[in-house]
Parts: C-alpha cells; structure tokens; sequence
C-alpha cells in the first residue's frame, strides 16, 4: 500500500512568486492535514481538509491556502512568496475526521530567494 | 501556534545506553503520539497512547500517557545507531479543532 506522496520534493521560486504543492494521502484516508517546519524547527499546524471541505487553519495569513479534491488529493497555495516561507511542507492523512494516527509524506522543501 | 515543551532537547548517548525523554503541556490531551523523524524526511510515527496512565511498548520503545493528561514520556532503551535522529511529541483532541499538536523535539545522537 502507498503512502502519503508529496510533490514537488524540492521547489524553489523567487520572492513575489506563487508556489504550488500537491499530496496524496493514503488509499482509503479522507483526511489531509499540511504542516510547515522551519529549517531546525517544530511543526507548524497550517491547514485540516476533510470530505473536500476546509475544517481548521492555523495562524497563517490569507496568502497560505488550499484545497482538496474529490479523490481527497490536496493541494497547498502560497501567494506572494517572502523569504520566510523557505521551510519544509508537510501532509499527512488520517483515516477518517477524529483519527490522531497521522501519516506523513516525505516533504516538499521550498526554498525562496 | 502552540507548541508542546519536550526536554531535552538534544541528547548524546552512547550506544547500548538506555534514553528517556518527556513532553509536557499546558493542556489536556486525550490522545498522545510520538514520531521520529530522520533528516530531510516526514515524521514517522512509533507510539500511540490513548488512555491516561496507559503503558505502551513498541520493541524498544516504551511510551507512557501521563495520568494529568498533561504530559507523556518515551523510553528507548539498548540504544543504537538508528536510533538517531529528532524525535517529536505531539497531542491530540477530537472535535472541531481536530489536530495534532507538536512538541519542539528531541535530538537525538548515538555515539559508538
């Protein structure tokens, strides 16, 4: 059984940019949450979908954005990309709303210059 | 956002020592898990701990649900070389909020 896949692994944009990352969690999970973890850091709560439907965010600004699609693939938005976004994106699927078990995704790293 | 106090917070051990580390929160949890992550990969979760006071081992690795249900702890013991790496707490509540909220780490190095 695959995974949560993450892509790109790695992305790099320039300051001002858009960046988009896309996962796919685990056959049979409806939940899809994204974290952010700063270079040496924690992880940083972002965004919880389930069943195609925003559920939770964390404290980011408006410019960090999602959605999910009807196969419950994910896809995470950042618009007007500043130096501090370079970190490692995360997403992991639980089985169902309510589920703790997390599993994670290798990671999209984002650099920006 | 809120994060979980994990102590330490980097740790150097010798091989075959046994380690120990603890997570402590300011709130209620009723559900605990603990993930190790390796560089440049997502986390990997080892334990999950689902009652106040539940003892929980997976091989090497013994976890405990703290009885305030505001702390928990991770035992490795026999440490060896793959066992480095950062490891992370992390609390959850079912609900509307529902999300797993994570402790600062704990790096771990194993030296031979």
């Amino acid at each position: 059984e695959a995974g949560v896949t993450q892509s790109p692994t790695h992305l790099i944009k320039t300051r001002g940019q858009q960046a988009t990352l896309r996962c796919s969690p685990i056959s049979g999970h409806t939940s899809v949450y994204w974290y952010q973890q700063a270079l040496g850091l924690g992880l940083q709560f972002l965004l919880w979908y389930d069943e195609g439907e925003e559920r939770n965010r964390g404290n980011f600004p408006p410019r960090f954005s999602g959605r999910q699609f009807p196969n419950y693939s994910s896809e995470l938005n950042v618009n007007a990309l500043e130096l501090e976004d370079s970190a490692l994106y995360l997403c992991a699927s639980t089985l169902e709303q309510g589920r703790a078990e997390a599993f994670f995704g290798q990671g999209t790293r984002l650099t920006v210059v | 956002g809120q994060q979980l106090n994990q102590s330490p917070q980097s740790m150097f051990i010798q091989e075959g020592e046994d380690v120990s580390m603890n997570c402590t929160s300011s709130s209620i949890f009723n559900t605990w898990l603990w993930y190790k992550q390796d560089p440049g990969e997502g986390p990997v979760l080892l334990i999950a701990l689902y009652k106040a006071g539940e003892l929980t081992s997976n091989g090497r690795l013994t976890a405990q649900f703290g009885i305030t249900r505001k702390d928990s702890f991770l035992n490795i013991s026999a440490s060896i070389p793959s066992d480095v790496g950062i490891y992370f707490c992390a609390g959850f509540n079912t609900g509307t909020a529902s999300k797993l909220t994570f402790g600062t780490g704990t790096r771990l190095q194993v030296t031979l």
